[in-house]
């Protein structure tokens, strides 16, 4: 149980497209999500936390206007990079606690997202 | 908000030690300490975690131990074994919003 998946696993994309990631939680519900990026051989650094029903709180310094954040139902957040470019490249994953659950998150398989 | 340090950045062991990692965290209030293992271009995966009101938890060959006072909590691998390496992140959790900050990871290797 607590499968956590990831579409697509990996996009590449030319300079100035937005790009959507989606986020399942594919046997339970999450009432919150947990959006990370991580660059080559850093850890990961959390980009906003995603709660149903209502609107993402982003940690300081990522712009909410550009990483797009939706959590419309307990199963699915998506994060869409808006107008990407080069810098925004970088391998994205989501996480998933369940609702009522434990403490553990689950994280999804990940996004490599390039773009040229 | 909560910082999380990892020591060491990389660490290289012979098939059959031991291999330590430490985390020391600021805030005094967390209280939820994970362990990831992540492999070349994987998700993380859980392996252990220990919560505030324990000292120390075992799973076969990898324990985990948590100091309150000097705030900081340590990964232990028994006799390891080359599927052993990869880059390992702790984690520590506040009070607040259920979020994971987590230290820089280390990098294990383990020669056959």
């Amino acid at each position: 149980g607590a499968v956590v998946s990831q579409h697509p696993s990996w996009v590449i994309c030319k300079s100035g497209t937005s790009v959507k990631i989606e986020c399942r939680s594919l046997d339970f519900q999450a009432t919150t999500m947990f959006w990370y990026r991580q660059f080559p051989k850093q850890s990961l650094m959390l980009m906003a936390t995603s709660n149903e029903g209502s609107k993402a709180t982003y940690e300081q310094g990522v712009e909410k206007d550009k990483f797009l954040i939706n959590h419309a139902s307990l199963t699915l957040s998506t994060l869409t990079v808006t107008s990407a470019h080069p810098e925004d490249s970088s391998f994205y994953i989501c996480s998933a606690s369940a609702a009522g659950g434990p403490d553990t998150q689950y994280f999804g398989p990940g996004t490599r997202l390039t773009v040229l | 908000g909560e910082n999380v340090e990892q020591h060491p950045s990389t660490l290289s062991v012979q098939e059959g030690d031991s291999a330590v990692i430490k985390c020391t965290y600021s805030d005094s209030a967390s209280n939820y300490f994970p362990w990831y293992k992540q492999e070349l271009g994987k998700r993380p995966q859980l392996i252990i975690d220990i919560r505030s009101n324990v000292g120390e938890k075992k799973d076969q060959r990898i324990a985990v131990t948590l100091n309150k006072t000097a705030k900081h909590f340590s990964l232990h691998i028994t006799e390891t074994q080359p599927e052993d390496s990869a880059v390992y992140f702790c984690a520590a959790r506040s009070n607040a919003g259920n979020m994971l900050t987590f230290g820089g990871g280390t990098r294990l290797m383990v020669k056959p």
